[in-house]
């Protein structure tokens, strides 16, 4: 069975662009998070989904947005980009809480 | 809220060596509790887990960890490690639900001496 798998895996962005990050979860995972990780801040949780709605949102401004789509697939989105956004940006499927999240390798998210 | 706490933040072990890295959670009921490593520019590969029943549990590359309620504490043990142990380590908290995403610590990394 196909792991997560997050494109692309590196990307240089100016500050004030926008960027997707795209998620593919385990086949048969309805539930996708994301999470950002920085040297500072470790990781934290941005959002999850779970059949198309999402059920929670951690402490970010809404310059960061995700969807998820019919097929558990999920991009997150984030607009105006800060210095500050760069790290790396790890999607995590799961089938219940009781399994654990699988995570991807990440998006490594460079903004200069 | 929930919260993760890894006292140490590096740790060396000489290889052969037995190991134990600490994890203090704090949550009001039972929570579901992780271990997950990480090696340079990867992502998270979960090593075990915790939810109910028998307190020490196994998983993988020969960890086993062990939850202690009265000490809010679920250590990470392994009896030998090898060279390739070498990594940073995460323990994580869930509540029930799972909706409310994973709460990580700070994390642990992990050197092996030869």
């Amino acid at each position: 069975k196909a792991g997560v798998t997050q494109t692309p895996r590196y990307l240089i962005k100016t500050r004030g662009q926008q960027v997707t990050l795209s998620c593919s979860p385990i086949s048969g995972h309805r539930s996708v998070s994301w999470y950002q990780q920085t040297p500072g801040q470790g990781l934290q949780f941005l959002f999850e989904y779970f059949s198309e709605t999402q059920r929670n949102k951690g402490n970010f401004p809404g310059r960061f947005s995700g969807r998820q789509f019919s097929n558990s697939r999920s991009e997150m989105n984030v607009s105006t980009l800060e210095l500050g956004d760069s790290a790396l940006y790890l999607c995590a499927s799961s089938q219940d809480s009781q399994q654990g999240a699988f995570f991807g390798q990440g998006t490594r998210l460079t903004v200069v | 809220a929930q919260s993760v706490t890894q006292p140490d933040i590096h740790i060396t072990v000489s290889e052969g060596a037995s190991l134990e890295l600490r994890c203090n959670y704090s949550y009001g009921a039972t929570p579901y509790l992780f271990w997950y490593v990480q090696s340079p520019g990867q992502g998270l590969q979960l090593l075990l887990k915790y939810f109910s029943g028998d307190t020490l549990v196994q998983g993988i590359k020969g960890f086993e960890a062990e939850f202690k309620r009265s000490q809010s504490s679920f250590n990470l043990r392994k009896p030998s490690v090898h060279w390739s142990d070498a990594a940073e380590y995460f323990c994580a908290v869930a509540s029930g639900g799972g909706a409310d995403g994973l709460t990580f610590g700070k994390g642990t990394h992990l050197i092996i001496q030869p």
